[in-house]
């Protein structure tokens, strides 16, 4: 079975710019949650969505916003680049959204602003 | 407010010799508990989980975690330690009913010898 997909693997933006990330959730699992891992740092909760609706918000800014699609695969957006916002963005999928329910990561996408 | 630390960045063990990554939290109400490991430049990989029951929890490839609710710890452990166990390991820590957001740890990177 496949694992959760991201894509693009790698990505490198100016300041300023504007930046899609996408997600494919493992079959069945209808939760998708979205965090960045700035290097030598542990996770840092983003988005939950379930069913398409927003579950849960982190301490982001309104530049980064994100949405779930009836296929339950996932997008997260970044608008006005900064540097600070260069960091491994990893996307996670559960079963079904619960709070004590494991989270299946994929190996991210590796954005670079410059 | 949810907060979890690992009070080692690095941990060196020769192989064979038992292992322990340490883990202390803070939360309000009952905790979950996760450890999740981090291969280089790949997504974690989710170890064990705690939600209630046992003190003593079994996870995949050999490690298990012990809850300590009068030390709000969640120390990982394995009898026998491998040099494929070498990469980042990752506490977490999700509250009931606060939402689905985990809080992770900075990681604790361990070094099995030969």
């Amino acid at each position: 079975d496949a694992g959760v997909t991201q894509s693009p693997t790698h990505l490198i933006k100016t300041r300023g710019q504007h930046v899609t990330l996408r997600c494919s959730p493992i079959s069945g699992h209808k939760s998708v949650s979205w965090y960045q891992q700035v290097l030598g740092q542990g996770p840092q909760f983003i988005f939950q969505y379930y069913e398409k609706e927003e579950r849960g918000r982190g301490n982001f800014p309104d530049r980064f916003s994100a949405r779930q699609f009836p296929n339950y695969s996932s997008e997260l957006n970044v608008n006005a680049l900064l540097l600070g916002d260069s960091a491994l963005y990893l996307c996670a999928s559960s079963l079904t959204g619960q709070d004590n329910s494991p989270l299946h990561f994929g190996n991210g996408t590796r954005l670079t602003v410059t | 407010a949810q907060s979890v630390a690992q009070p080692e960045d690095q941990v060196n063990v020769a192989e064979g010799n038992p292992l322990t990554v340490k883990c202390t939290y803070s939360v309000s109400g009952n905790p979950y508990l996760f450890w999740y490991v981090q291969y280089p430049n790949r997504g974690l990989q989710f170890l064990l989980k705690y939600i209630t029951g046992d003190n003593l929890v079994k996870g995949s490839y050999g490690f298990e975690a012990e809850f300590n609710k009068s030390q709000t710890s969640f120390h990982l452990k394995k009898p026998s330690a491998l040099v494929s166990d070498s990469a980042l390991y990752f506490c977490a820590v999700g509250e009931a009913n606060s939402g689905y957001a985990l809080n992770f740890g900075k990681g604790t990177s361990l070094l099995v010898t030969p």
